[in-house]
């Protein structure tokens, strides 16, 4: 099955610098790959996804690139703010097979803290 | 819309007992997933499902069942409860199944056995 590893498992930034997770997958047959944000206590959130027919993606102070060949994708968050801590989860699915349903592997998380 | 909710919030069992952890959705999702979250390790399926009367395992399924009797209802049942089942149980659903979805989550069910 698919594997997801994510990297570093821990990112410490000051205010206003980038912040870069990485993650690699296994699998070659998976074609989507959506980004969570969980704050402490809460529940995962969608914050930006791709599709492996598209190599890069923004929205706003968030991007993700995509290397097909290499397998793997990163998450990019420029001009960092306190809010911003959380920790990210990187995922990865096969798309377009209604009996494999929307079945996410994940990677182990990263847990972000932007410092004042 | 509620989104998907889930009960109870925060569960104690003992080694052996047998509970259910309840998941709703009123957004008519034709998927529905359940996932545990141990520290560190990220999100790991344990079952879902693609449509009323239809379930499949994930990647995690043992000591867990499910059934999908409702459009709207996906409870996980523990049959014999394990210390090792100690986790947080998230509830997801999406429209459907099989294209880019976008995938929402339910608040968690804390579970700890002793």
């Amino acid at each position: 099955g698919e594997n997801v590893e994510q990297h570093p498992s821990t990112l410490s930034v000051q205010e206003g610098d980038s912040a870069v997770i990485k993650c690699t997958y296994s699998d070659s047959a998976s074609n989507y790959f959506p980004w969570y944000k969980q704050e402490l206590g809460k529940r995962p959130q969608l914050i930006i996804d791709i599709r492996s027919n598209v190599g890069e993606k923004k929205d706003q102070r968030i991007a993700v690139t995509l290397n097909k060949t290499a397998k793997h994708f990163s998450l990019h968050i420029t001009e960092t703010q306190p809010e911003d801590s959380a920790v990210y989860f990187c995922a990865a699915s096969i798309q377009g097979i209604k009996a494999a349903g929307n079945k996410l592997t994940f990677g182990g998380g990263t847990r972000v803290l932007v410092k004042p | 819309n509620a989104g998907v909710t889930q009960t109870p919030k925060f569960q104690v069992l003992k080694t052996g007992q047998s509970m259910t952890l309840q998941c709703a959705q009123d957004m008519n999702h034709e998927y529905m997933s359940w996932y545990r979250q141990d520290p560190g390790m990220g999100l790991r399926l344990i079952h879902y499902s693609v449509g009323a009367g239809i379930t499949d395992q994930g990647e995690v399924p043992n000591g867990y069942n499910v059934s999908r009797s409702t459009t709207e209802d996906f409870p996980l049942r523990l049959l014999s409860a394990a210390p090792s089942q100690t986790s947080v149980y998230f509830c997801a659903s999406s429209r459907t199944g099989w294209v880019k979805e976008t995938q929402y989550f339910g608040p968690g069910t804390r579970l700890l056995v002793l």
